[in-house]
């Protein structure tokens, strides 16, 4: 079972809509959290980076929320433009703290599209 | 500053070959990390190297190895190539690695595409 699952597998909005993307981890103990977006035949790029004591990031439009107690984060983007269509995955660091061991658990993505 | 590269951009192998990926950090950068990405299984850690050693694994089979040198650049490599090996093979590179310290931010290569045929 993966231990991270993100929902919804795909969405579809139009221009201008809020939408927010979830992500539910299993992973134990956990360091990091991470958003990133990848657009179609690109590398992924860093959208946002929380650590277990951060609730939330915001980076432009994108705001990131994390729950360490019911180990759920959220990814909400306001406003969308067409250019937010992409994939949305979730990655969990679960390196302890202190220890530099770190093995990055990744969800399968949140593939969004934006419609004019 | 000139971003993470890979070469080559794509490839395409037979079954029972071995192939070599190529990463160039983004300069300054001290950690190599390779992953795989296939529609049916979404990301995979690989492997990461730091400072030329590899310092964590992921679930792969003997046949991926890796290395990285002294300047930083990292290779793996896929030995006796299987259908399934087919996929986006990406590098990513930091400064550090994630520590109590804190996380550093990591960035993505465009990416190997390997098909094997």
């Amino acid at each position: 079972k993966n231990q991270v699952e993100q929902s919804p597998q795909s969405l579809i909005i139009l221009e201008g809509k809020n939408c927010t993307l979830q992500c539910n981890y299993t992973v134990s103990p956990f360091s990091n959290l991470r958003w990133y977006k990848q657009d179609t035949g690109r590398g992924p790029v860093s959208l946002t980076i929380m650590t277990f004591s951060e609730n939330t990031k915001s980076n432009g439009r994108y705001t990131a929320t994390l729950d360490a107690d019911t180990k759920q984060s959220s990814l909400h983007i306001t406003a969308s433009q067409l250019s937010d269509s992409a994939s949305y995955i979730c990655v969990v660091n679960p390196a302890d703290r202190g220890s530099t061991l770190g093995r990055l658990y990744f969800g399968r993505g949140t593939q969004l599209t934006v419609w004019p | 500053k000139a971003g993470v590269t890979q070469t080559p951009r794509y490839l395409i192998k037979t079954r029972g070959q071995q192939v070599t990926l190529s990463c160039s950090p983004i300069s300054g950068h001290r950690s190599v990390s390779w992953y795989q990405q296939t529609p049916g299984q979404g990301l995979q850690f690989l492997f990461e190297y730091f400072s030329e050693t590899q310092r964590n694994k992921g679930n792969f089979p003997g046949r991926f190895s890796g290395r990285q040198f002294s300047n930083s650049r990292s290779e793996m490599n896929v030995s006796t190539l299987e259908l399934g090996d087919s996929a986006l093979y990406l590098c990513a590179s930091s400064w550090g690695r994630d520590s109590g310290r804190g996380p550093y931010e990591q960035y993505f290569g465009p990416g190997t595409r390997l098909t094997v045929t």
